[in-house]
């Protein structure tokens, strides 16, 4: 089975500054999808950021990119000009083609005013 | 569109009870996937019913079941209760097809205690 690991529990960033969290996925398959999903404090889950893995280019959401290194099996969320609303517990998802969503621990990011 | 919406919000149980949990996906998606959320456990997939079959299925004891129906509305059910079932669980829709542009949308979930 396919393994999503966010290995930064907890994070912080300053306002206006730039915070990355990381994400592994372990698979065998060549096609999949992987998504960056948001969810606020008691707030609902809503998706950040898609890839597709056959694409070599790194997705953009205006001021969320990722950085995706298929060969490692990487995929970090980049954050630039971090805002206070950016506070939330951010989860890394790995979808297969049978349409199978597997989802990291979670990161809690903080924004530090 | 309307969203994701799961009913009811907040829910107390005791011990050995057995609990129904609703989900109405957003118009016009026919995958219907469950998830369970624990702090420090992440969501663990529960399972995804597609045109009222189930078509995935995680690692729970048979306790868990769910069904959907002709509406694309789904039901999760937990009987016999545990303390260890207190958890926010997540109905996401999605269109239920492999491709990209197919992404999962959640609910705000029901937040179940068990004591």
């Amino acid at each position: 089975a396919q393994t999503v690991t966010q290995s930064q529990p907890e994070m912080s960033v300053q306002e206006a500054e730039t915070v990355t969290l990381s994400c592994t996925y372990d698979t065998s398959e060549s096609d999949y999808y992987l998504f960056w999903y948001k969810q606020p404090p008691s707030r609902q889950m809503i998706l950040v950021i898609r890839q597709e893995a056959y694409k070599q280019q790194n997705a953009t959401e205006n001021r969320f990119s990722v950085n995706f290194q298929k060969a490692a099996k990487s995929f970090s969320l980049k954050i630039s000009d971090s805002q206070l609303g950016d506070a939330a517990m951010y989860f890394c998802a790995y979808k297969d083609t049978g349409n199978q969503f597997y989802f990291g621990t979670g990161t809690s990011l903080t924004v530090i005013p | 569109k309307a969203g994701v919406t799961q009913t009811p919000r907040y829910l107390i149980k005791t011990r050995g009870q057995q609990v129904t949990l609703s989900c109405s996906p957003i118009s016009g998606h026919r995958s219907v996937s469950w998830y369970q959320q624990t702090p420090g456990q992440g969501l663990q997939f529960l399972f995804e019913y597609f045109s009222e079959t189930q078509r995935n299925k995680g690692n729970f004891p048979g306790r868990f079941s769910g069904r959907q129906f002709s509406n694309s509305r789904s039901e999760m059910n937990v009987s016999t209760l545990e303390l260890g079932d207190s958890a926010l669980y997540l109905c996401a829709s999605s269109l239920g097809s492999s491709a990209f542009t197919d992404t999962q949308y959640f609910g705000p979930g029901t937040r179940l205690t068990v004591l």
